[in-house]
């Protein structure tokens, strides 16, 4: 089954613990993206990757980073959350950037204390 | 910047009215796309809309792609409880290769 996995699907945390949300798909996408999902404010993309080894900010880019050291995976990590950082985090993937079906993950629910 | 506009952001209706969604960027589009999320889930995507002025139909679900390709209308004839969720339209951003969003359209339906 054509899918793109997270997790955690949800956490709580606490301002400055580093934590890492996990992503991989099983459709051999090239493109894959992060956004955060915020009341009010739709979706905002957070970082991106066109293929491996090449990543790129998106609209919201402060205080996350990406890799994409494989084809399949594309971690989002938080060095040093903080409760601005609370927010619904999505995972998508597509073969081609711009065009075709992105294929969204269930979803990461992330509390910052 | 490049931005996509979605109105209304809500809208309430009662079962059987029909609804319509409106999405307007602020450049010329190569093609749009419409995504549905229904509470508590993910964005799924619905469809894509790539020649100017195209008009695709999903059962009770039409789509619209304007002339200038910097529009889109999504409608929805006589709604169900079924249809609740939020309803996004995403388009390419210039060169870069990826998807904006808008801020969605969320609906609710009274049965």
């Amino acid at each position: 089954e054509a899918q793109v996995t997270q997790n955690p699907r949800y956490l709580i945390t606490v301002t400055g613990k580093k934590l890492t949300v996990t992503c991989s798909q099983n459709m051999n996408h090239e493109y894959m993206s992060w956004y955060r999902q915020d009341p009010g404010l739709g979706l905002r993309q957070i970082y991106y990757s066109m293929n491996v080894e090449v990543t790129d900010k998106g609209d919201v880019p402060e205080g996350y980073k990406v890799s994409r050291k494989e084809k399949r995976n594309f971690p989002l990590i938080l060095e040093s959350p903080s409760p601005n950082q609370t927010s619904l985090y999505f995972c998508a993937s597509s073969f081609l950037p711009n065009t075709g079906e992105l294929f969204f993950g269930e979803g990461s629910r992330l509390t910052v204390l | 910047g490049q931005q996509v506009m979605q109105i209304p952001q809500y809208q309430h209706v009662q079962e059987g009215e029909d609804f319509t969604t409106y999405c307007n960027s602020s450049t010329t589009l190569s093609n749009i796309q419409w995504y549905k999320q229904r509470p508590g889930g993910h964005p799924v995507f619905l469809i894509q809309l790539v020649k100017s002025g195209e008009v695709k139909k999903q059962k009770r679900l039409t789509f619209q792609f304007g002339e200038a390709k910097k529009n889109s209308s999504l409608h929805i004839t006589a709604t169900q409880t079924t249809d609740v969720g939020t309803y996004f339209c995403a388009g390419p951003r210039g060169s870069q290769g990826n998807l904006i969003f808008g801020k969605g359209t969320k609906l609710s339906v009274k049965p």
